[in-house]
C-alpha cells in the first residue's frame, strides 16, 4: 500500500526554525515532492529530493533518507506570509505509470508574530 | 515558458446537472496531466492521469469521467453531479520526472 503521513497542524514565530517531518511508504519511488499552498490558491513547487542528503534554496531546505522513507522540510528566518499549508508528496513509477504524485494530507503551519 | 489554464475558475451547480472543466497548457508537448480533487481541509486526492491523447487511468471509481481529445487538453466531466462532488479540482502537467506544476484551479460548489 502507500502511505505519506505528516503532522497536521504546526505552530512558530515569526523569525524562527520550523521542521515539518514527512515519512512515506510507497511502491516504487522516484523523489519526493514539497508544496506550498495559501488558502483558497493551488499548490506551488517548493523542491524535489531523489538522492539522500540536503538540499538548499534561500530560507527553506529539503532532506531526504530514502532508507528510512523520511524527509523535513526546514523553513528559516519565518515570515507571516509562511502561513500555509505544506505538502508531502511522492512520485511513484514514470512511464505508463504516469508518474503519479501521491500526496499527504497537509501540514498547516500558523507564523505568530 | 510553460502556462497551464483552467475554466471557470468558479462554478456552482445543482445537483444532478452536468459538468465540464477544461484544462489546458502551453509551452511543452506530450506532458503527463492529471486531475487532483481536494475537499475542504483535506489532501489531494488523485482522479485521473493520462501519458497521451486518449490515453486515460482512473484512479478512483466514481461519477466522473475524464478525457485528452488533444495533446495538451484534459477534460474532466460529469453526466450527473452530487453533493459529494464539491471541492477544489486541480489540473497538473509534468514532462520531467523532478517537476509537477499545478494550474490555478476550479472551484465548484454543488447546492
Amino acid at each position: 500500500g502507500q502511505n505519506i503521513d505528516q503532522p497536521t497542524e504546526m505552530t512558530a514565530t515569526e523569525g524562527a526554525i520550523v521542521q515539518i517531518n514527512c515519512t512515506y511508504q510507497t511502491s516504487g519511488f522516484n523523489g519526493l515532492f514539497w508544496y506550498q499552498q495559501h488558502a483558497g490558491e493551488a499548490p506551488t513547487f517548493l523542491s524535489y529530493n531523489v538522492l539522500d542528503g540536503l538540499e538548499e534554496k534561500g530560507r527553506f531546505s529539503s532532506f531526504l533518507s530514502r532508507s528510512k522513507g523520511y524527509s523535513y522540510l526546514l523553513l528559516k528566518e519565518l515570515q507571516m506570509k509562511d502561513s500555509a499549508s505544506y505538502l508531502c508528496a511522492v512520485r511513484g513509477p514514470i512511464g505508463n505509470q504516469g508518474g503519479k504524485l501521491i500526496f499527504g494530507q497537509g501540514t498547516e503551519l500558523s507564523v505568530k508574530p | 515558458s510553460q502556462t497551464i489554464h483552467q475554466w471557470p475558475a468558479t462554478l456552482v451547480q445543482p445537483v444532478g446537472s452536468p459538468l465540464s472543466l477544461e484544462c489546458t497548457v502551453e509551452g511543452t508537448s506530450n506532458p503527463n496531466l492529471y486531475w487532483y480533487r481536494q475537499a475542504a481541509g483535506r489532501g489531494l486526492q488523485l482522479l485521473f492521469y493520462s501519458v497521451g491523447i486518449g490515453q486515460i487511468s482512473s484512479e478512483v471509481p466514481q461519477n466522473l469521467s475524464a478525457s485528452r481529445p488533444q495533446d495538451r487538453q484534459f477534460i474532466l466531466s460529469s453526466k450527473k453531479l452530487l453533493l459529494s462532488d464539491s471541492g477544489f479540482y486541480l489540473c497538473a502537467w509534468s514532462v520531467r520526472v523532478d517537476e509537477q506544476y499545478f494550474g490555478p484551479g476550479t472551484r465548484l460548489t454543488v447546492t
